[in-house]
């Protein structure tokens, strides 16, 4: 089965840093979003990316966070000045089409730990 | 959205069917029903999507009654690497919408 993959697994980095989370969606896939999941809280959206421009965004997706797909084949997520409330895994997800009957394909994740 | 209700945690033993419940009282005429599954530090994984009656593939089944204020997975048989969360979303995200909203989930024990 053909599956998102991301990168790195596990990544840890200052309080101020700035991070990129890579991540490869499946090959005909058009639509790519980020989501996260803080320790023993619910998976949350962040963001959608469609045509390369942002489709949709949650309140937590303000300016510090950016999105780009800088290629054909990788969709990043950057996280400029991570703050110690930014540690959590990141899912990346993609899918063919929009709509039902579309499935969203889920990364294993990137977790990010900020200290 | 509409909104869901799932038991917070269910125990089976390995071997028997479970069949963990979702309430959606609000459910709008486009929704569809999806569930996921969710094993610790990895991401959701779907399982099984449906608009009404019965849905089988080979992992699962969902049952759909006719009013649709409800669903039901089915996981026929369980073993020990069922033990995860579960997770129903309800909505259509070709209506405008692109995000999936996650609840806190069932968290399904699976004990020898």
């Amino acid at each position: 089965e053909p599956e998102v993959t991301q990168t790195p697994s596990h990544q840890v980095t200052q309080m101020g840093q700035e991070v990129i989370l890579r991540c490869v969606p499946i090959s005909n896939h058009l639509y790519f979003y980020w989501y996260r999941q803080i320790l023993g809280q619910k998976v949350e959206f962040l963001v959608s990316f469609y045509n390369n421009e942002i489709s949709e965004k949650s309140e937590i997706f303000d300016d510090q966070f950016s999105v780009e797909r800088p290629d054909g084949s990788n969709f990043t997520l950057k996280i400029r000045s991570t703050k110690l409330e930014d540690s959590a895994m990141y899912f990346c997800a993609s899918s063919e089409g929009r709509g039902p009957g579309y499935t969203i394909y889920f990364g294993e994740g990137s977790w990010l730990t900020v200290v | 959205l509409a909104k869901t209700t799932q038991p917070i945690s269910m125990d089976s033993y390995e071997g028997q069917e479970v069949n963990i419940t979702c309430s959606h009282n609000n459910i709008a005429t486009n929704d569809y029903i999806t569930w996921y599954q969710q094993f610790p530090s990895q991401g959701p994984r779907f399982i099984i999507q449906g608009y009404k009656t019965k849905v089988t593939n080979e992992v699962a089944s969902l049952f759909i009654p006719a009013d649709r204020k409800s669903s039901t997975l089915s996981l026929p048989r369980v073993s020990l690497s069922d033990t995860a969360v579960y997770y129903c979303l309800v909505g259509s995200p070709g209506a405008g919408s692109y995000q999936l909203t996650f609840g806190k989930g069932t968290k399904l024990s699976v004990i020898p």
